[in-house]
């Protein structure tokens, strides 16, 4: 496998369940990154990670929960969401989160888990 | 707060024209801008990424513009192909939060054969 993968692709959930989005990156990336994309509205950054870290939480709701055991694996872990929560949840690395020349901070996304919450 | 806006929201051409799809952003202080592609239901491919000092940057049919102070990007796409049509997003990197991009909506273009 090369580049970012994310499983599953699809997800539907009950409001009650607990479930968890995976995300790998074989690219020696040190840096990675939730995002949600709802209908209608641009790419909102959830999480960001460095070097296992979390480095910033934009505002998020506690019902979604970040885990990153390495720089290699991001999780997600969801329970109680509403249906609004609805969307389609992109993980992104990059080699750097730093700006810095060269495009170490450039960041490459995985395919996508498309969440239906009902 | 960084605002990224995209203009066309949509836009319908026909085989073969050349195009220009505009982003701007409110903020000049970016560390740099990168254009992305996205098929429907898919994650996004990076195009091009432009670093804070650089004017432009060129990848085969495509060719990216910046222009920092006024707070303006352009992608243009030579010779357009049906396979050029997807939802294209503008993303800058600000100065103020390290690794945070910020989206415009998209334009999402169709190319006819």
């Amino acid at each position: 496998e090369t580049g970012v993968t994310q499983t599953p692709r699809h997800l539907v959930m009950g409001m009650t369940n607990k479930k968890s989005l995976k995300c790998e990156q074989h690219l020696g990336h040190n840096a990675m990154y939730w995002y949600k994309q709802s209908a209608k509205k641009p790419l909102e950054l959830m999480f960001v990670y460095n070097f296992k870290e979390q480095t910033e939480n934009n505002s998020v709701p506690s019902r979604f929960s970040p885990e990153c055991p390495n720089s290699s694996h991001l999780f997600l872990h969801l329970h109680t969401l509403q249906p609004e929560d609805s969307a389609l949840y992109l993980c992104a690395s990059s080699r750097s989160m730093i700006g810095l020349a060269g495009g170490l901070d450039e960041q490459f996304f995985g395919p996508g888990t498309r969440l239906t919450v009902l | 707060k960084q605002e990224v806006t995209q203009i066309p929201a949509a836009l319908s051409v026909p085989e073969g024209e050349n195009l220009v799809l505009n982003c701007s952003f409110t903020d000049s202080a970016i560390y740099n801008l990168q254009w992305f592609r996205q098929d429907p239901g898919k994650g996004l491919t990076s195009l091009l990424l432009i670093q804070s000092s650089q004017r432009e940057q060129t990848s085969g049919r495509l060719n990216a513009s910046l222009d920092k102070s006024s707070g303006r990007s352009t992608l243009y796409i030579a010779a357009s192909q049906p396979g050029d049509s997807a939802t294209y997003l503008c993303a800058v990197r600000s100065g103020t939060s390290y690794g945070k991009l910020t989206f415009g909506q998209g334009t999402i273009l169709t190319v006819h054969p």
